[in-house]
């Protein structure tokens, strides 16, 4: 199957810091890629949608100033998480469908990044 | 998107066949069902997907019944090894840029 990378896998930042973490699809073009985060025995929640070339689609309740997402090419996604705060720990995953891949609604997740902000 | 609903938890022991059902009653006509894996502090992996019927691949099985209002995830033989989160997927095929919404997903604990 397709292959998604991030990194880095784990950060750790002091309050008030920027990260950023990047996604890159490593052999298919994604025109489409999606950032999620995970709370410890929690389910995944859709932070926003990344379009390649234009602004992304956050979904309610995401700050769009505090979760700064680029995505400059068809295999890389960053999201920059802006003066992180302590609460803003959590597992970040990022998803990509397969731009050839039209027929069905199967997308590829990355290994995710742990965020730890002290 | 349809809404689903799955068991919270289950636990089953090596060697045994483990069924987990997912309920999708609002369920669209172009709908496509899809499960996931996801170990801890990992991302989510994709394990099968059908609109109707039986599918069956190398990892599992999955039943559609012909209202299409539940399907079953069926792992024959489980090990340690298939101790994970799975969810249950319900979304339209196409268009790259449809999103996925997971719902809680069931914690399933294999046992020696």
């Amino acid at each position: 199957g397709a292959v998604v990378s991030q990194h880095p896998s784990r950060v750790i930042c002091k309050s008030g810091t920027s990260v950023k973490i990047e996604c890159r699809s490593l052999d298919f073009q994604a025109t489409t890629m999606f950032w999620y985060r995970q709370f410890p025995k929690q389910s995944l929640m859709l932070m926003a949608t990344s379009n390649e070339g234009s602004k992304a689609t956050y979904e309610q309740g995401v700050e769009k100033d505090k979760f700064l997402i680029n995505h400059a090419s068809l295999t890389l996604s960053t999201l920059t998480v802006t003066s992180a705060h302590p609460e803003d720990s959590s597992f970040y995953i990022c998803s990509a469908r397969d731009r050839a891949g039209e027929g069905y609604n199967e997308q590829f997740f990355g290994p995710g990044t742990r965020l730890t902000v002290l | 998107l349809a809404k689903t609903t799955q068991p919270i938890s289950m636990d089953s022991y090596e060697g045994q066949e483990v069924n987990i059902t997912c309920s999708h009653n609002n369920i669209a006509t172009n709908d496509y069902i899809t499960w996931y894996q996801q170990f801890p502090s990992q991302g989510p992996r994709f394990i099968i997907q059908g609109y109707k019927t039986k599918v069956t691949n190398e990892v599992a099985s999955l039943f559609i019944p012909a209202d299409r209002k539940s399907s079953t995830l069926s792992l024959p033989r489980v090990s340690l090894s298939d101790t994970a989160v799975y969810y249950c997927l319900v979304g339209p095929p196409g268009s790259s840029a449809s999103k996925i919404i997971f719902g809680s997903g069931t914690r399933l604990s294999i046992r020696p």
